[in-house]
């Protein structure tokens, strides 16, 4: 099983500051293969980004994606006060075929 | 737009089968090409994938739950459905469905989940 390693846990912030956000996969996953989401209290998961770095339809360009191998970055350019949330990151590949990080939550400093 | 709707019962009793449900709309199962997925996140946890089915009926499940298991397609309903059985406390949690898709771009597969339903909290209690 690929383990998801995200960093860190909470990060404190405040609205117009730049976020990054870290995914550590425990073994090489493929640019391909690596997905962003959001997640708010009380609603299900939003999709932010695909193959590591595509930004899924109606995501605002402040949210971008890089990373190859075993590091991965999210990062949010200038933070808006809807974007503190749950961040978790996905990877597709051996079994079980998809796994999730533990996630990092994005608070107001 | 696409829009899943989870439906089941809120509370089972431990050892009971849960059974769940989720109806698409906006794109059809047999004819979108892409799989239907379960996933669930344990109250203030992290999210685990359960299990996706393509519209023939392939499967693939997740190892831990997968002597449990059962999630089945019926078209003419437009939705998909999951059974775990021998349910214990250990499965609380929300339950999702979502589009698990396989995106071909003609150099290379991506796989993501792009819509979700709105969740369904199954309780295990007696």
């Amino acid at each position: 099983e690929i383990v998801l390693t995200q960093s860190p846990g909470t990060l404190s912030l405040s609205p117009g500051e730049r976020a990054t956000l870290s995914c550590r996969p425990s073994q090489s996953v493929s640019s391909n293969y690596l997905a962003w989401y959001q997640q708010k209290p009380g609603q299900a998961p939003r999709l932010l980004i695909y193959g590591a770095s595509s930004r899924a339809t109606g995501i605002p360009d402040r949210f971008s994606g890089s990373g190859s191998g075993t590091d991965f970055t999210l990062t949010i350019s200038r933070l808006e006060p809807e974007d503190f949330a749950v961040y978790y990151c996905q990877q597709y590949g051996n079994s079980p075929l998809y796994t999730f990080g533990q996630g990092t939550k994005l608070e107001i400093k | 737009q696409v829009q899943l709707q989870e439906s089941g019962p809120g509370l089972v009793k431990p050892s009971q089968t849960l059974s769940l449900n989720c109806r698409v709309s906006g794109d059809s199962i047999s004819g979108s090409g892409h799989y239907w997925t379960w996933i669930r996140q344990h109250p203030g946890k992290g999210l685990e994938w359960i299990g996706h089915i393509y519209y023939s009926g392939r499967t693939s499940y997740n190892p831990s739950l997968e002597s449990r298991l059962t999630i089945s397609v019926d078209m003419s309903k437009n939705q998909f459905s999951l059974k775990l059985s021998s349910m214990t406390a250990a499965d609380t949690a929300v339950y999702y469905c979502a589009t698990d898709r396989h995106y071909y771009d003609g150099s290379g597969y991506y796989y993501y989940f792009d819509y979700w339903g709105q969740g369904t909290l199954v309780t295990v209690s007696s």
